[in-house]
């Protein structure tokens, strides 16, 4: 099926550092994809949908001069967490629409330390 | 506002034994119905989905059983298997826009051998 992969699984960044994250479709291209944060036990909530070519759109409440979405082709979206702090701390997870569906990257744990 | 209500929050069923999960939903535009499985730090992976046409729907061991009237669906896990241990959320989307979807609080099965 439908691959996504998502890097890294783990990090670890200093309070006022950005990080990256990768989101790559592996075998589909995909136009739109989705930007999903998790707290611990808790549900998943969308952040922002990432249009490839365009501008990503916010969900209500989420900063977007704080999480940089790039979409810059049909295989990769990043999510930028900028001037990171600890409340950042958080499992994001993206997604994308393929064929049968839509598949879920296998997330990266970000800790903000 | 809580767009779905998923319950119970967490589950311990017996090997063999059926694992019942309910979810409600409020938005009457929504008509797209999956139900994902998540280990812990991991991804949700979709186990199954429905649309209003029909009333069930079943692949293996997984059914889903859908009420349009009473705005609930539900999944129901047959012969459950220490395996199947893990959470499940349910989610609820407009199908052309089935990446914005809202998702349930989540519910954590045990399956005790």
């Amino acid at each position: 099926g439908a691959v996504v992969s998502q890097h890294p699984s783990r990090v670890i960044c200093k309070s006022g550092t950005s990080v990256k994250i990768e989101c790559r479709s592996l075998d589909f291209q995909a136009t739109t994809m989705f930007w999903y944060r998790q707290f611990p036990k808790q549900s998943l909530m969308l952040m922002a949908t990432s249009n490839e070519g365009s501008k990503a759109t916010y969900e209500q409440g989420v900063e977007k001069d704080k999480f940089l979405i790039n979409h810059a082709s049909l295989t990769l979206s990043t999510l930028t967490v900028t001037s990171a702090h600890p409340e950042d701390s958080s499992f994001y997870i993206c997604s994308a629409r393929e064929q049968n569906g839509y598949t879920f990257g296998s997330g990266t744990r970000l800790t903000v330390v | 506002q809580q767009q779905v209500k998923q319950s119970p929050q967490s589950l311990i069923v017996q090997k063999g034994g059926i694992s019942i999960i309910n979810c409600a939903y409020e938005n009457t535009a929504f008509d797209y119905f999956p139900w994902y499985q998540q280990f812990p730090g991991k991804g949700p992976a979709l186990l199954i989905a429905i649309r209003p046409d029909v009333s069930e729907k079943k692949e293996g061991r997984f059914t889903i059983s859908f009420n349009k009237s009473a705005k609930q669906f539900s999944l129901h896990i047959m012969d459950s298997q220490p395996g199947d241990s893990a959470t499940y959320f349910c989610a609820a989307s407009i199908w052309t826009n089935a990446g914005k979807s809202t998702f349930g609080d989540g519910t954590t099965l045990t399956v005790k051998p």
